[in-house]
């Protein structure tokens, strides 16, 4: 157990709708990360975010964002969903910056038909 | 801007010895090495920074060449419990994001 907590495990929703997705970093961190990951592809880095401020973007699409509030938890917001934002959503914490082991969540399986 | 892993997959049997490479265009500041396995989570195996540094985890090491932007993983006298998908992340020099590479996918054989 990483102490990284994700919900919910399993999202089935519709092309068209909007999903939230939720995270709660390890005691401690500061950082939280979010990552998608399609079948059998690698990590894509979608944003990271530091003690509630964005600290930096990878390949987020303009339909996703994200915050992270003054108790640390992260929320990651999908809408106008496609058949391709099909997924695995993993959240990761870490310490402080990217440079500190990251400890990753279970992950959220998202499937959209 | 993706480090470049190789090779792509690697199948061995059990108590060999196996090399993962990861190699990047940018200068780094850190190079992390994570490991998943199938339906699983990544799970961190080690970190190396900007110093050239080798590490241990067990029968597990890994090297940095910052001169090179290159780092190697190296795994020996393999066990079954090695398989997975073997992630490298490079964090570039005065940038805090840290990018992951396609993966190495290891295959034990008994």
């Amino acid at each position: 157990d990483s102490g990284v907590t994700q919900t919910p495990k399993h999202l089935i929703t519709a092309t068209g709708q909007r999903v939230t997705l939720r995270c709660s970093p390890r005691s401690g961190d500061l950082s939280v990360y979010w990552y998608q990951q399609s079948l059998d592809q690698g990590l894509q880095f979608l944003i990271q975010y530091y003690n509630g401020e964005e600290r930096a973007k990878g390949n987020i699409l303009e339909r996703f964002s994200a915050q992270q509030f003054p108790d640390l938890h992260s929320e990651l917001n999908l809408s106008s969903l496609e058949l391709g934002d099909s997924a695995l959503y993993f959240c990761a914490s870490s310490l402080q910056g990217a440079s500190y082991e990251q400890y990753f969540g279970p992950g959220t399986r998202l499937t959209v038909t | 801007q993706q480090p470049v892993q190789s090779p792509q997959a690697v199948i061995l049997r059990e108590g060999e010895d196996a090399v993962i490479n990861c190699s990047s265009s940018k200068a780094l500041y850190s190079v992390h090495w994570y490991r998943q396995k199938h339906g699983e989570a990544p799970v961190f195996l080690m970190i190396l920074l900007k110093g050239g540094e080798q590490k241990g985890h067990e029968k597990i090491s890994a090297s940095f060449n910052e001169k090179k932007q290159q780092s190697s993983l190296y795994l020996t006298a393999s066990q079954l419990s090695y398989s997975g998908t073997y992630f490298c992340g490079t964090v570039p020099v005065r940038d805090d994001k840290i990018i992951f590479g396609k993966g190495t996918r290891l295959h034990i054989l008994p």
